[in-house]
């Protein structure tokens, strides 16, 4: 059975600092993994996903890493802006017979003081 | 515009008055999904779907029921409502073509009382 897992729960940083998000899964056969941002008591909006094959996926100050082999994938944001405050999700998809096997991790909850 | 629709977006009800929660997506999508997130649990797969008449059980089933009669629908079936089912519940949807990128809904927050 897939296990996500991601460490920290919870980090505070001051604004401009960069943000490292770490992400682990226990089954290295994953289609791809992707990245969300989570707002309180909203929904889930996508940032990056990465296919298997890839190693990385950038847009604007968001970097994220993948080694599937070692089963973690690192988000990297760069100069934190307290906007950026949010809870940050990854989500691992496998392909099975009958549709999408998604799996979350716990998420980082991140908070970016001005 | 492309979106995943969920309704309602806010419910509470009473122990055991059935109820159901409606998903539709108009991206033509032939992956649909059920999700609940509680607090300290995240998010857990409740059903998914491949396409019209394929569904099958993610981590956590009991107590849901789930039908694709049509490709952009997926609604979600609680028969006999309890507590333990009061939660914040997503739908996703996803194409079947090379990404498999996830689209999710804005969530229906269900009180069961």
């Amino acid at each position: 059975k897939q296990e996500v897992t991601q460490i920290p729960a919870a980090l505070s940083v001051p604004e401009g600092e960069n943000l490292v998000l770490n992400c682990s899964f226990t089954d290295s056969a994953i289609y791809n993994l992707q990245w969300f941002r989570q707002d309180p008591g909203k929904g889930l909006t996508s940032l990056l996903l990465i296919q298997s094959s890839q190693r990385e996926q950038t847009s604007g100050r968001l970097n994220a890493s993948l080694d599937k082999s070692s089963g973690r994938s690192t988000l990297y944001i760069a100069a934190s802006q307290p906007g950026d405050s949010a809870t940050y999700l990854c989500a691992v998809l496998m392909i099975k017979a009958a549709g999408n096997k998604l799996t979350f991790g716990g998420g980082t909850r991140v908070l970016v003081k001005p | 515009e492309a979106q995943v629709t969920q309704n309602p977006r806010y419910l509470i009800t009473v122990t055991g008055k059935k109820l159901t929660v409606t998903c539709s997506q108009n991206m033509n999508h032939e992956y649909m999904s059920w999700y609940r997130q509680d607090p300290g649990l995240g998010l857990r797969q409740i059903y998914y779907s491949m396409n019209v008449e394929v569904t099958d059980k993610g981590d956590v089933p009991e107590g849901y029921k789930v039908s694709r009669k049509e490709k952009r629908n997926f609604p979600l079936i609680l028969e006999s409502p309890s507590p333990n089912q009061t939660s914040l519940y997503f739908c996703a949807s996803s194409s079947g073509e090379v990404s498999y990128e996830q689209y999710f809904g804005p969530g229906t927050r269900l009180t069961v009382t």
